[in-house]
């Protein structure tokens, strides 16, 4: 069976210090991977999707990158981050094929900017 | 890219009452529009889904109606518990693309 990770579960990190943030995906290939945040109280905010290694679509203009350098693996990044990158942040993964499928999220990054 | 609309913000019902939760989609091609529900703190999961070659969808307590040509669908939750009590979001995705776009979600209260 499938199941996705996602890693750290909390995180505390001073303004301007850099983040990374990692997702693996176990049990199937070639999936679309999607970076979401979502502000407190508010939606799910699509970040970054990816089609494949080494291919990434930004959704929206921000302080953050993303980099998928394995088949099942989606990082995300920033160099220096901002009290506004405060967020939960969830990774996801789609089957591929052409299908219409469900997303799958991984457990979650509680991020806080101090 | 997609723009989903979702209303209402926040829903209060008393038990045994029904819940709508309404979305509107803009990109007529979006072909797949799934419903998740999200517990405090914890990941969203689907509860729910339906494509475009169906106006209806129905599980149990919970069903989806899609209307193509107003670009409108609904989550309907029947006969609510407490344990009901999550943020729902609606989203839609076009069925050969890749983005998968979100609602702002609807925070439902259950009151026992």
């Amino acid at each position: 069976s499938q199941t996705i990770h996602q890693w750290p579960a909390t995180l505390v990190q001073p303004v301007g210090s850099p983040l990374s943030l990692e997702c693996t995906v176990e049990g199937t290939s070639n999936p679309n991977l999607y970076w979401y945040r979502q502000a407190a109280g508010r939606g799910l905010q699509l970040l970054f999707y990816s089609v494949g290694i080494g291919q990434i679509s930004s959704e929206v203009p921000q302080n953050l990158s993303a980099s998928r350098p394995q088949d099942r693996q989606f990082i995300l990044s920033s160099k220096k981050l901002l009290l506004s990158d405060s967020g939960f942040y969830l990774c996801a993964w789609r089957g591929r094929g052409g299908m219409n499928t469900e997303a799958f999220f991984g457990q979650g990054t509680r991020l806080t900017v101090v | 890219g997609e723009n989903v609309e979702q209303h209402p913000s926040t829903l209060s019902v008393q038990e045994g009452d029904s819940a709508v939760i309404k979305c509107t989609y803009s990109d007529s091609a979006s072909n797949y529009f799934p419903w998740y529900k999200q517990e405090l703190g914890k990941r969203p999961q689907l509860i729910i889904d339906i494509r475009s070659n169906v106006g209806e969808k129905k599980d149990q307590r919970i069903a989806v109606t899609l209307n193509k040509t107003a670009k409108h669908f609904s989550l309907h939750i029947t006969e609510t518990q407490p344990e009901d009590s999550a943020v729902y979001f609606c989203a839609a995705s076009i069925g050969s693309g890749n983005q998968f776009y979100f609602g702002t979600g609807t925070s439902l209260t259950v009151i026992p």
